[in-house]
């Protein structure tokens, strides 16, 4: 099976843009989770969708959003980018079959502001 | 709230000695818990996870865990470390179908 695959792999933006981030999971796997990684914040959770719903939020501000296609596709977007958005977006897949599903990881979008 | 701590930001093992990189969870009724590996530029890899059962989870590339409920600790071992296990190391718990992630340990082995 192919693994979690992310588009664009790196991205640079400047501040006030936005841009759309891509994920396709494994085939079968129908939660998509969405984490960003900074040196600083480490690994945060931003969501996480499942049927096309968004089923977990975690902190993050309003111009974090995202979406899932009925192929179990995900995109993420992020709106009016700030310069602290510069990070490691990583997507994750499970079959989401028993709670204790592990993730699949893509490998990551590195988006730099500038 | 529910949390993964890994107390050291950086282990040194010398090659073909045992290596443990340790975790400790917060988090209520019976967690799950995970740990994953990252390499330079990568995603996360998945290693093994404790679900229920036997406490000792054996996990990929020779990679072991045994879970302690009485100290809240999922420590990740293995009996020989190679050089090619240096890496970053996640622990991470679910609960509510959020995985919350620890700090992150970096492994270093010298040879």
């Amino acid at each position: 099976k192919a693994g979690v695959t992310q588009t664009p792999r790196y991205l640079i933006k400047t501040r006030g843009q936005q841009v759309t981030l891509s994920c396709s999971p494994i085939s079968g796997h129908r939660s998509v989770s969405w984490y960003q990684q900074t040196p600083g914040q480490g690994l945060q959770f931003l969501f996480e969708y499942f049927s096309e719903t968004q089923r977990n939020k975690g902190n993050f501000p309003g111009r974090f959003s995202g979406r899932q296609f009925s192929n179990s596709r995900s995109e993420m977007n992020v709106s009016t980018l700030e310069l602290g958005d510069s990070a490691l977006y990583l997507c994750a897949s499970s079959l989401d079959e028993t709670g204790g599903d592990e993730q699949y990881f893509g490998p990551g979008t590195r988006l730099t502001v500038t | 709230a529910q949390s993964v701590a890994q107390p050291e930001d950086q282990v040194n093992v010398a090659e073909g000695n045992p290596l443990t990189v340790k975790c400790t969870y917060s988090v209520s009724g019976n967690p799950y818990l995970f740990w994953y590996v990252q390499y330079p530029n990568r995603g996360l890899q998945f290693l093994l996870k404790y679900i229920t059962g036997d406490n000792l989870v054996k996990g990929s590339y020779g990679f072991e865990a045994e879970f302690n409920k009485s100290q809240t600790s999922f420590h990740l071992k293995k009996p020989s470390a190679f050089v090619s296990d240096s890496a970053l190391y996640f622990c991470a718990g679910k609960r509510d179908d959020k995985l919350i992630f620890g700090t992150g340990t970096r492994l270093q082995v010298f040879p």
